[in-house]
């Protein structure tokens, strides 16, 4: 299996410009997680699906800030306008929905906003 | 609130010399736990996971974690620390199996290995 997978690996954008970062889950995963993490607030939990419906949205910091899960495979977290403080490491983990698997993480996109 | 606290931030040894790693929770139900690994520029794994079987968990690359609900603690050990086990260190706390979202993670244990 090819793991989590996520692109960007890297991206340097300026100020104001969208940003969209896309996570494909493990085959016959049907929960997805988005995490953020920087050096002040660690990792953080932004918003999840279970079967491509956003269960809990509540850790996206501000309007800013979208996600989606078209289907089963792909989601993509979209940041627009960014800001500076956008700047983080952003991770994308799945998991088969109910049970007591861990979580298996992407090797996150690095954000930077200039 | 649940929580999870890893009580050191940076631990330093010496290669060949034991490795622990504390972690202690708050807990209202029965938790899943586990132990996340993150190499430097690298996303994270997982090393090992408890939920609710043996009380001594193994993990990949010699490491362990006992789960002591009496002192709500899940401590990571190695006996013998590689150069290659520098990285930071993340304790996890999950209500729920960690399927609905509520991963709990502690501030991480960078752990810095001498030669």
């Amino acid at each position: 299996d090819a793991g989590v997978i996520q692109s960007p690996r890297h991206e340097v954008t300026e100020m104001g410009q969208e940003v969209t970062l896309r996570c494909k889950p493990i085959s016959g995963h049907n929960s997805l997680f988005w995490y953020r993490q920087t050096m002040m607030r660690g990792l953080e939990l932004l918003i999840y699906f279970n079967n491509n419906v956003p269960i809990d949205d509540s850790g996206m910091p501000e309007d800013r800030f979208s996600a989606k899960m078209p289907n089963a495979s792909f989601s993509t977290l979209k940041i627009q306008p960014s800001e500076p403080r956008d700047s983080a490491v952003y991770f994308c983990a799945s998991v088969v929905a109910g049970s007591t698997d861990t979580q298996y993480f992407g090797p996150g996109t690095r954000l930077t906003v200039l | 609130a649940q929580s999870v606290t890893q009580l050191d931030s940076h631990v330093s040894v010496s290669e060949g010399t034991p490795v622990l790693l504390r972690c202690n929770y708050s807990s209202s139900y029965s938790p899943s736990l586990f132990w996340y690994v993150q190499h430097p520029n690298k996303g994270l794994q997982l090393l090992l996971k408890y939920t609710s079987a043996a009380t001594l968990v193994k993990g990949i690359n010699g490491f362990e974690a006992e789960f002591k609900k009496s002192e709500t603690s899940f401590h990571l050990t190695k006996p013998s620390a590689h150069m290659s086990d520098a990285a930071e260190y993340f304790c996890v706390v999950s209500y729920y199996g960690g399927s609905q979202g509520n991963l709990i993670f502690g501030k991480g244990t960078k752990l810095s290995v001498k030669p």
